[in-house]
């Protein structure tokens, strides 16, 4: 059973209009949870990276927060825009090593004008 | 910095083929990864390494061998093609220590491999 489990698994919404992902994980130890944006036919790229100690980060419209208590994460899009329309990945990691990070499925966004 | 930059982009094999996913970064980042990523699933380590010489595996190492000869270059190969191996495969790379450290984990573009 995957230990990061993200919803929706695709959502669409309009132009300018906010949403937010929600990422769930069992991974424990926890060291930090990291979104990532993946753009069609492109690799991830890094949004945010929180540690069990920061409850909100920010990096432009993409707001993301954590509950360490519930293990919960989400990531909120302000005023989205068509090129926010992508996959992203919710990444939890032990700390331990690289080779423990915990991958999400994924939500699909599609933005539409 | 060109990044991570991964090669082919695209690539058909039969079944029994072997080929090799070339994969190069200029960060000078001790730790390179391969992923592989299919439909509906995270994205699953397949081999690592966390320096020229040392390579390990990851959760799905099966049918693949790496070596990582020098920093800059950490290639995949694939022994005898199954379609099961039909995937997309991203190489990563990042500063060395542990993902506990807060060092950015930077994906290539990715190579699209169809096994028939």
């Amino acid at each position: 059973k995957n230990q990061v489990e993200q919803s929706p698994q695709s959502l669409i919404i309009l132009e300018g209009k906010n949403c937010t992902l929600q990422c769930n994980y069992t991974v424990s130890p926890f060291s930090n949870l990291r979104w990532y944006k993946q753009d069609t036919g492109r690799g991830p790229v890094s949004l945010t990276i929180m540690t069990f100690s920061e409850n909100t980060k920010s990096n432009g419209r993409y707001t993301a927060t954590l509950d360490a208590d519930t293990k919960q994460s989400s990531l909120h899009i302000t005023a989205s825009q068509l090129s926010d329309s992508a996959s992203y990945i919710c990444v939890v990691t032990t700390g331990a090593s690289w080779g423990k990070l915990q991958f999400g499925a994924g939500t699909q966004v599609v933005v539409t004008p | 910095n060109a990044g991570v930059t991964q090669t082919p982009k695209f690539q058909v094999l039969k079944t029994g083929q072997s080929m090799t996913l070339q994969c190069a970064q200029d960060m000078n980042h001790e730790y390179m990864s391969w992923y592989r990523q299919d439909p509906g699933m995270g994205l699953r380590l397949i081999h690592y390494s966390v320096g020229a010489g040392i390579t390990d595996q990851g959760e799905v190492p099966n049918g693949y061998n790496v070596s990582r000869s020098t920093t800059e270059d950490f290639p995949l190969r694939l022994l005898s093609a199954a379609p099961s191996q039909t995937s997309v495969y991203f190489c990563a790379s990042s500063y060395s220590g542990t993902s506990g450290d807060l060092y950015e984990q930077y994906f290539g573009p990715g190579t699209r491999l169809t096994v028939t």
